[in-house]
């Protein structure tokens, strides 16, 4: 099984500040005959279920707003919430979809207001 | 609109037997894999399986082998997860979710149902 690891497990940021938090697999997730790596983020708030906000490990999904972004490649991965809102409260989790079933997370990273 | 709407929550005996549903709309149902993720309480996300509803060609994983069963029904759009005999261990909010690309496994989740919450205790 490919493992998945992020960090740190919970972060608090200002208003307005940067969040970044970093995932990591413990195989690549980079499928060289297309050049894309097998990796999405999703945040879940509480109460709700998970909503996908990237896939390809950068590619932003439609609707979500471009203070949003992934970056990464092959095992190491980051998902950075550039200014920070009160509504990007959530828990992040990353998941590779590489090896099939699709696919392990992360732990989860919580992120807050501080 | 696409959506995945499931069953409500359900609280049972260990030993009981329960299946729940997710059925699907605004999208052809028999052409993108379907999964089962589970949340225990206070914890992360842990795919269970996936199945084409178009012939229902299933995968598990590896934890949920034989734990579990995923089928479909695709004259109703409907996939469902099964237990045949529950442990107070089973007791979580269990979520279906679609894959995004039509045919292929090698997707992400990006349709998600509300989740259903199983309690399993005496």
């Amino acid at each position: 099984d490919i493992v998945m690891t992020q960090s740190p497990d919970s972060l608090a940021v200002s208003l307005g500040e940067r969040a970044t938090i970093n995932c990591k697999s413990s195989q690549s997730v980079l499928y060289r005959s297309n050049n894309k790596n097998y990796l999405a983020w999703y945040q879940q708030k509480p109460g709700q279920p998970p909503k996908m906000i990237i896939y390809w490990a950068s590619t932003r999904e439609s609707g979500v707003p471009d203070r949003f972004s992934g970056s990464g490649s092959g095992t190491d991965f980051t998902l950075t919430i550039s200014s920070l809102q009160a509504e990007d409260v959530a828990v992040y989790y990353c998941q590779q979809y590489y090896s099939t079933p699709p696919g392990t997370f992360g732990q989860g990273t919580k992120v807050e207001i501080k | 609109e696409v959506q995945l709407v499931q069953s409500g929550a359900e609280v049972k005996k260990p030993g009981e037997s329960l299946k729940i549903s997710c059925k699907g709309s605004g999208y052809n149902f028999t052409n993108f894999w379907l999964g089962w993720v589970r949340q225990m309480p206070g914890k992360g996300l842990e795919c269970m399986g996936i199945i084409y509803p178009g012939d229902s060609d299933t995968r598990y994983s590896p934890s949920f082998q034989g734990q579990v069963t995923i089928s479909a029904d695709e004259s109703i759009s409907t996939a469902y997860l099964q237990w045949s005999s529950l442990r107070a261990s089973d007791t979580a909010m269990y979520y279906c979710a679609r894959l995004r690309l039509t045919t292929v496994t090698r997707a992400a989740f990006d349709i998600w149902g509300q989740g259903t919450m199983i309690t399993v205790s005496s």
